[in-house]
């Protein structure tokens, strides 16, 4: 079974720059996530879809973070401007169902100059 | 919202049965605990989750007293490939409550 794919696997901007990362879920998986871990600490959830609709983004920047999931399987995380602090790298999981075991991805490594 | 604390490191040796106990004094009722397992540039791993008293599978046992407002992992007989990150998870699932919070995370180093 294929697992949780995440493109670019690294990524270095300027801060102001823009950036989006992409992750494609488990096939069958409802449940999507994505997560910020900056190094040293534990992963802080950005935003959780169950299908195309946003269960929580409770701790998403809006200012600047988007994110969406369209047709309920891929799923596009944007920031726009990057800020120093943004440095992170950003994880992505899914499940089967909201509760089920999380399945992660590699992670893209931000880095912000 | 459940705030979760874990010592920052722990050491032990192979073969040897390591605890490594969370604390969540404001957990919710219909809060769950889940433990992952990181190594250096991965994502984390599910090892095991619980609501309480005692949770086992093939890789841990998850201990949850009645009060719930802690939680033991623990792992039988660690090897050199168990030292890494472990992160305990605690939320609810779906609905208005739904919150997700890693804890900080306690770094297992075991030795030969």
């Amino acid at each position: 079974e294929a697992g949780v794919a995440q493109s670019p696997r690294y990524k270095i901007i300027e801060k102001r720059q823009s950036v989006a990362f992409w992750c494609n879920p488990i096939s069958g998986h409802a449940t999507l996530y994505w997560y910020q871990q900056i190094l040293g600490q534990g992963p802080k959830l950005l935003i959780q879809f169950q299908n195309n609709g946003v269960v929580d983004d409770s701790q998403l920047p809006k200012d600047r973070f988007s994110a969406e999931r369209l047709k309920g399987v891929d799923s596009t995380l944007k920031i726009q401007p990057a800020k120093l602090e943004d440095s992170a790298v950003y994880l992505c999981a899914s499940s089967f169902r909201m509760g089920d075991e999380q399945f992660f991805g590699p992670g893209t490594r931000l880095t912000v100059l | 919202l459940a705030k979760t604390t874990q010592p920052i490191s722990m050491d032990s040796y192979e073969g040897q049965e390591v605890n490594i106990t969370c604390s969540h004094n404001n957990i919710a009722t219909n809060d769950y605990i889940t433990w992952y397992q990181q190594f250096p540039s991965q994502g984390p791993r599910f090892i095991i989750q619980g609501y309480k008293t005692k949770v086992t599978n093939e890789v841990a046992s998850l201990f949850i007293p009645a009060d719930r407002k802690s939680s033991t992992l623990s792992l039988p007989r660690v090897s050199l490939s168990d030292t890494a990150v472990y992160y305990c998870l605690v939320g609810a699932y779906g609905g208005a409550t739904n919150k997700l919070i890693f804890g900080t995370g306690t770094l297992l180093a075991v030795q030969p």
